[in-house]
């Protein structure tokens, strides 16, 4: 079953703690993204990586880490410098050349209580 | 910088009435226009792209490059076009960032 896969669906977490979000393609996908959705302001985009071991910042990187050391994953870190974490978290991958389609995960909803 | 700007949130139509969705955009190369759709509990999914031309589900999209615009639009709206709609940009060659519009939603009224 080929597709990008997030998980969990669902996250609770305490504020002050960091917490890992995980997103894994079997697409054989090069680019990377991980955008963060609220009520109102769209897909804003976090971090995105083109290859294995090189990943770039989007509009919205302050309190967010990512690693990309294989080419199928790519994991999002909330840290606890984030000031407001609680959203929904998107995923997505495409080849990254010219025009290509990007795929999305069903995404992750991120709760710190 | 790359932006996407949707000016309306909310838009809503009878059925079998023509809908306009409205996306303008800012870059400074030549850009690569999308309209993502995500219906009801189901993924953000591709509808159309610019360079494609084509028309999905009867909706078509041109690119004004002097307005820097891309509306999508659909002759007669049917109830299974309600949904959240985003006009999203990247660049081409070596910038793949993928930005995103805030969205509308389209509700089409029976």
């Amino acid at each position: 079953d080929g597709g990008i896969t997030q998980s969990p669906k669902y996250l609770f977490r305490k504020e002050g703690q960091n917490v890992t979000l995980s997103c894994e393609q079997n697409l054989n996908h090069d680019a990377m993204y991980w955008y963060r959705q609220d009520p109102g302001q769209g897909l804003r985009l976090i971090y995105y990586s083109q290859i294995v071991n090189d990943f770039q910042k989007g509009d919205i990187a302050e309190g967010y880490s990512v690693s990309r050391e294989k080419k199928e994953s790519f994991p999002l870190t909330v840290t606890s410098a984030q000031k407001n974490p609680t959203a929904f978290y998107l995923c997505a991958s495409s080849t990254g050349t010219a025009n290509t389609e990007a795929f999305f995960g069903q995404g992750t909803r991120l709760t710190v209580v | 910088a790359q932006r996407v700007t949707q000016p309306e949130k909310l838009l809503s139509v009878f059925k079998g009435a023509p809908v306009e969705l409205k996306c303008n955009y800012s870059y400074s190369g030549s850009p690569e226009l999308f309209w993502y759709v995500q219906y009801s509990r189901q993924r953000l999914q591709l509808l159309l792209r610019h360079i494609s031309r084509e028309s999905i589900k009867g909706f078509t999209a041109d690119l004004n490059k002097g307005e820097t615009s891309f509306h999508l639009k659909k002759p007669f709206a049917q109830e299974e076009d309600s949904a959240m709609y985003y006009c999203a940009l990247s660049g081409r060659g070596s910038n793949y960032k993928l930005t995103f519009g805030k969205g509308t939603l389209l509700t089409v009224n029976p």
